[in-house]
């Protein structure tokens, strides 16, 4: 089964910083690997994913990420946050269960954004 | 734009109450999921659904049971709720068949049982 780790629980940045949030997982003979956010009281929506071919993904509000396959590594990027990217972030992988797919979500990253 | 909702953004229930979560699709999906989401846990899965009453376990389904009625309509059901099960609870769908597609969630319970 995959798994999924995020190296930080909590990211504090000031406003216009670059910012990264890491991410690794399990290995795998072909993997599908995606960043969602979550706002405040919201659910969670897509940020970007990773199918296959170049292996930096770009996504929604600036944000990108590299996938890595030597190093199982999916971290993800923005080179200038604004407070408004103030959110959870969260990891995962496909896996396939009876049938289904399914996703392996990481345990979150908190990014809080500084004036 | 693919819309999930939930019945419920707050809920409050007694210790061995039974408890309805309900969700809704509006985009033809055939899979649905639902989550819970604790802090330093994640989201973690507690059942799905590929089809019309088909169900399956997730990693955590203990204590809790699904219902899938209607292809659009997934409920998660607390028989006996307990206060271990105080948590956000998130409903997600994808279109299925393939393992990149995108799952849509709604905007989640937050349950207290009491």
């Amino acid at each position: 089964a995959q798994s999924v780790t995020q190296l930080d629980s909590q990211v504090p940045v000031f406003e216009e910083a670059p910012v990264e949030l890491r991410c690794n997982y399990s290995s795998s003979v072909s993997v599908y690997l995606f960043w969602y956010v979550q706002y405040p009281n919201q659910g969670l929506q897509l940020l970007l994913k990773y199918l296959s071919g170049s292996t930096l993904v770009k996504g929604i509000n600036g944000f990108e990420a590299e996938f890595n396959k030597s190093q199982t590594s999916f971290h993800l990027r923005k080179p200038s946050v604004h407070i408004s990217d103030t959110a959870e972030y969260f990891c995962a992988v496909s896996d396939w269960d009876q049938g289904a797919q399914k996703l392996v979500f990481g345990q979150g990253t908190r990014l809080t954004i500084n004036p | 734009d693919v819309k999930v909702t939930q019945s419920s953004r707050y809920l409050v229930k007694r210790t061995g109450e039974k408890v309805f979560l309900e969700c809704v699709q509006d985009m033809d999906h055939e899979n649905m999921f639902w989550y819970r989401q604790d802090p330093g846990l994640g989201l973690r899965l507690i059942y799905f659904s590929y089809d019309v009453k088909m169900k399956e376990k997730g990693d955590i389904p203990e204590g809790y049971s699904v219902s899938r009625e209607k292809k659009e309509r997934f409920s998660l059901i607390l028989e006996s709720a307990s206060t271990n099960q105080t948590s956000m609870y998130l409903c997600a769908s994808s279109l299925g068949g393939t393992g990149s597609d995108t799952q849509y969630f709604g905007p989640g319970t937050r349950l207290t049982v009491l």
